[in-house]
């Protein structure tokens, strides 16, 4: 059972344009979220973070919005380059679990020049 | 600051063999958390340790173990190798703190033959 969910497995977005990944989840208990950036043969990359008591976080390029009620997570990347062609996975943890995250599937995101 | 190392980046081994995996943290950081990435399932929790004891612990069997010393560099074992524990072997730290981001580093990419 995927108690973290990234329903996506590709998108393909042109340069510019703005890149929404998404990801759902089902454990209540979780209340702490990232985003990382995965390139082939490299460890993920963090990104963003995003604790229960926001509902946004902003760096950057990059904006998480989190809606709670929904379960519902989704990174925001605005302008999308080139560069940003990667893998992104979310995951989500429970702060009271400590250090156990769960991951997502993860997204291949393609930024078109 | 240098960044979490892991060592080795690549390692063929045959089944019923053992092996050791070594991660360095990043300085300062004192929580090692351990990930089993492969294609199918994506990055699946094995365990964490923070001041040398495991805090947390994933779904594997105990085939697989791990250790931390008292320099917060970790090791992480797997004994009598099965062809399905190929993957790419994932070692993120944490802050000072003990919770957070992961930093990860680059893996051990095991291939059991």
């Amino acid at each position: 059972d995927q108690q973290v969910k990234q329903n996506s497995p590709s998108l393909s977005v042109q340069e510019g344009r703005i890149s929404i990944l998404n990801c759902d989840y089902t454990n209540s208990m979780f209340d702490y979220f990232l985003w990382y950036k995965k390139y082939p043969a490299e460890g993920p990359t963090f990104l963003i973070s995003i604790s229960s008591i926001k509902d946004k976080n902003e760096d950057g390029r990059f904006t998480v919005f989190l809606n709670k009620s929904a379960k519902h997570l989704s990174l925001h990347i605005v302008p999308s380059q080139p560069g940003d062609s990667a893998v992104y996975f979310c995951a989500a943890s429970a702060t009271n679990y400590g250090q156990n995250f769960v991951f997502g599937p993860g997204t291949r995101l393609s930024v078109l020049p | 600051k240098a960044g979490v190392t892991q060592t080795p980046r690549y390692l063929i081994k045959t089944r019923g063999q053992q092996v050791t995996l070594s991660c360095s943290p990043i300085s300062g950081h004192r929580s090692v958390s351990w990930y089993q990435q492969t294609p199918g399932q994506g990055l699946q929790f094995l365990f964490e340790y923070f001041s040398e004891t495991q805090r947390n612990k994933g779904n594997f069997p105990g085939r697989f173990s791990g250790r931390q010393f008292s320099n917060s560099r970790s090791e992480m074992n797997v004994s009598t190798l099965e062809l399905g524990d190929s993957a790419l072997y994932l070692c993120a730290s944490t802050g000072t703190s003990g919770y957070g981001e992961q930093f990860f580093g680059p893996g051990t990419r095991l291939t059991v033959l």
